[in-house]
């Protein structure tokens, strides 16, 4: 079974331009969620989606912003991108996403390594 | 107060020792807990989840949870030196849905 599936890899972008990541979650599982991890603030929650709606949102400017398909794919898109973004972009995936489920597991993607200059 | 506050180390500990990873909350109603090891340059990969007190082994891990207390820790036995990454131990709250909030992780070091 593939695991969660995160392109590209590498992205290099200067300031002011946007960029879209993509991921693919774990077959069968309908929950995605993203992450952005920096070595000062370690990994802080970006949002969550389910059944293609945002269920929750981590403390991020409007600059953030995502989406998820039919397909449970998701995408993520930063705007006007600034120095601070610099960040290795991690998606993870669970099955079924419920939020009352205690037993939730929750796998991540290899990320996506963006530096902005 | 961080909500979850971990050593950030660097823990040494000799090959084949147990080395004891640590981990305390904030939120007295987070139900769930991950330990996630993460290699230099790679992703989190999940080694271990517990939400009910007590201990939950896997091979050469343990973890173990307190509510009471509101800590949560880690066993690795017959430390390999392939063990040596960070750990990062992550909570979630009620109805928070993959809404996990992370410490900032311990590095461990297992010698030769």
């Amino acid at each position: 079974k593939a695991g969660v599936t995160q392109t590209p890899r590498y992205l290099i972008k200067t300031r002011g331009q946007q960029v879209t990541l993509s991921c693919s979650p774990i077959s069968g599982h309908r929950s995605v969620s993203w992450y952005q991890q920096t070595p000062g603030q370690g990994l802080q929650f970006l949002f969550e989606y389910f059944s293609e709606t945002q269920r929750n949102k981590g403390n991020f400017p409007g600059r953030f912003s995502g989406r998820q398909f039919s397909n449970s794919r998701s995408e993520m898109n930063v705007s006007t991108l600034e120095l601070g973004d610099s960040a290795l972009y991690l998606c993870a995936s669970s099955l079924a996403g419920r939020a009352s489920e205690t037993n939730e597991k929750l796998f991540f993607g290899s990320g996506t390594q963006l530096s902005v200059l | 107060q961080k909500e979850v506050e971990q050593n950030s180390g660097p823990l040494s500990v000799p090959e084949g020792a147990i080395a004891s990873l640590n981990c305390t909350y904030s939120d007295r109603g987070s139900q769930s807990f991950f330990w996630y090891r993460q290699y230099s340059g790679k992703s989190p990969e999940l080694i271990m989840f517990i939400y009910s007190n007590g201990d939950k082994e896997d091979g050469r891990f343990t973890a173990q949870l307190n509510k009471a207390s509101q800590y949560v820790s880690l066993l690795i036995r017959d430390s390999q030196p392939s063990d040596s990454a960070t750990y990062l131990c992550a909570v979630r709250r009620p109805g928070g849905g993959n809404k996990l909030t992370f410490g900032t992780g311990t590095q461990l070091k297992v010698e030769l």
